[in-house]
């Protein structure tokens, strides 16, 4: 079955540095999503992504975020300047239609910014 | 702005029991309700989906239905097994493609 895929699985970084988490969401899919999960707390959404700009992003994705998707498969969340409160679980996910399709989502990457 | 809330936030159940997770929503103008299932440290996995026009949907012990105008999902589990533990989170999608969270339901099937 297809999948959405998510590297690194789990990182840590010290507060200021920069970091990528990767995606290659599911190949024939048209909508991808990040959103993150802060321990003990309740899945958020971050962005959404469709024909190559942002469809909708939240008060969160300020101007420390920004997403991309440099080639046919990868999808990539960028976190400027991390600082501690980014520390969170971050999932990719990707869809075939906005709205009426099941939306996949990846096994995560654990961020630790320390 | 869409507030999803979860009952009961924990559950603990014997083996062999039917259970229902109950998730409420307050604003009913939705495109679907969806229900994960999420293992501890682990991604989201879709259990369910249900348009807005549908009332419920099936697969295999799971059941979860959708009143819209009450702004109500129930997913049924039937006959639990210890495997079945995780935490069950619902979803909705409305007019944005954004989904909403609730907090979910951890459930734990001892034998």
């Amino acid at each position: 079955e297809p999948e959405v895929t998510q590297t690194p699985s789990h990182q840590v970084t010290q507060m200021g540095q920069e970091v990528i988490l990767r995606c290659v969401p599911i190949s024939n899919h048209l909508y991808f999503y990040w959103y993150r999960q802060i321990l003990g707390q309740k899945v958020e959404f971050l962005v959404s992504f469709y024909n190559n700009e942002i469809s909708e992003k939240s008060e969160i994705f300020d101007d420390q975020f920004s997403v991309e998707r440099p080639d046919g498969s990868n999808f990539t969340l960028k976190i400027r300047s991390t600082k501690l409160e980014d520390s969170a679980m971050y999932f990719c996910a990707s869809s075939g239609t906005v709205s009426g399709n099941t939306i996949y989502f990846g096994e995560g990457s654990w961020l630790t910014v320390v | 702005k869409q507030e999803v809330t979860q009952i009961p936030a924990a559950l603990s159940v014997p083996e062999g029991e039917n259970l229902v997770l109950n998730c409420s929503f307050t604003d009913s103008a939705i495109y679907n309700l969806q229900w994960f299932r999420q293992d501890p440290g682990k991604g989201l996995t879709s259990l369910l989906l249900i348009q807005s026009s549908q009332r419920e949907q099936t697969s295999g012990r799971l059941n979860a239905s959708l009143d819209k105008s009450s702004g109500r999902s129930t997913l049924y589990i039937a006959a639990s097994q210890p495997g079945d533990s995780a935490t069950y989170l619902c979803a909705v999608c409305g007019h944005t493609d954004k989904l909403i969270f609730g907090t979910g339901t951890r459930l734990q099937v001892f034998p």
